[in-house]
């Protein structure tokens, strides 16, 4: 079965700073898709940013990229000039190719003004 | 484009009672897909509806169920409940398709007593 690891459960960053958000995940697939969801205080979880497995090139969405390595089958997050709007928790998820699921336990981040 | 809806927000029931929630994914969303959050386990993967059929299911016990209208909106049903299934409960809906992205919803917090 596929499992999600984040192995930082917290993570602070000052205003402007850059922070990176780690992610491994265990699969013997070639085809999947990997996310990092946001989950605000308010609760409603929110996409991030997403990667194709067979992409090599690595995602970026404004202040936010991935960098993701399929052999050591990591897949982290940068986040470039942190904004206190940033503060939340932070999911990796992968996804298979016949829709399986599967979230890390989650990485609560605070930005510090 | 109203996004995904779930109501109730809030629930408080007792052991014992069973309970329904509603999940109305976003306007041409299929699929529908169930998890319950708690701070031990995370977010855990319930079940996912598509064109009213049952595609995956993950690994809780029969008491827990749900159903998929041909609307698209679908039903979460909790029997007998435990203390252990107070939760935040929430639904994503996403098109087919290959990158098959979930929209999440605010959620339904189930409190048993």
């Amino acid at each position: 079965a596929q499992t999600v690891t984040q192995s930082q459960p917290e993570m602070s960053v000052q205003e402007a700073e850059t922070v990176t958000l780690s992610c491994t995940y265990d699969t013997s697939e070639s085809d999947y898709y990997l996310f990092w969801y946001k989950q605000p205080p308010s609760r409603q979880m929110i996409l991030v940013i997403r990667q194709e497995a067979y992409k090599q090139q690595n995602a970026t969405e404004n202040r936010f990229s991935v960098n993701f390595q399929k052999a050591a089958k990591s897949f982290s997050l940068k986040i470039s000039d942190s904004q206190l709007g940033d503060a939340a928790m932070y999911f990796c998820a992968y996804r298979s190719a016949d829709n399986d699921m599967r979230f890390g336990a989650g990485t609560r981040l605070t930005v510090k003004p | 484009k109203a996004g995904v809806t779930q109501t109730p927000r809030y629930l408080i029931k007792t052991r014992g009672q069973q309970v329904t929630l509603s999940c109305s994914p976003i306007s041409g969303h299929r699929s529908v897909s169930w998890y319950q959050q708690t701070p031990g386990q995370g977010l855990q993967f319930l079940f996912e509806y598509f064109s009213e059929t049952q595609r995956n299911k993950g690994n809780f016990p029969g008491r827990f169920s749900g159903r998929q209208f041909s609307n698209s909106r679908s039903e979460m049903n909790v029997s007998t409940l435990e203390l252990g299934d107070s939760a935040l409960y929430l639904c994503a809906s996403s098109l087919q398709g290959r990158l098959n992205i979930q929209y999440f919803g605010a959620g339904t917090r189930l409190s048993v007593l």
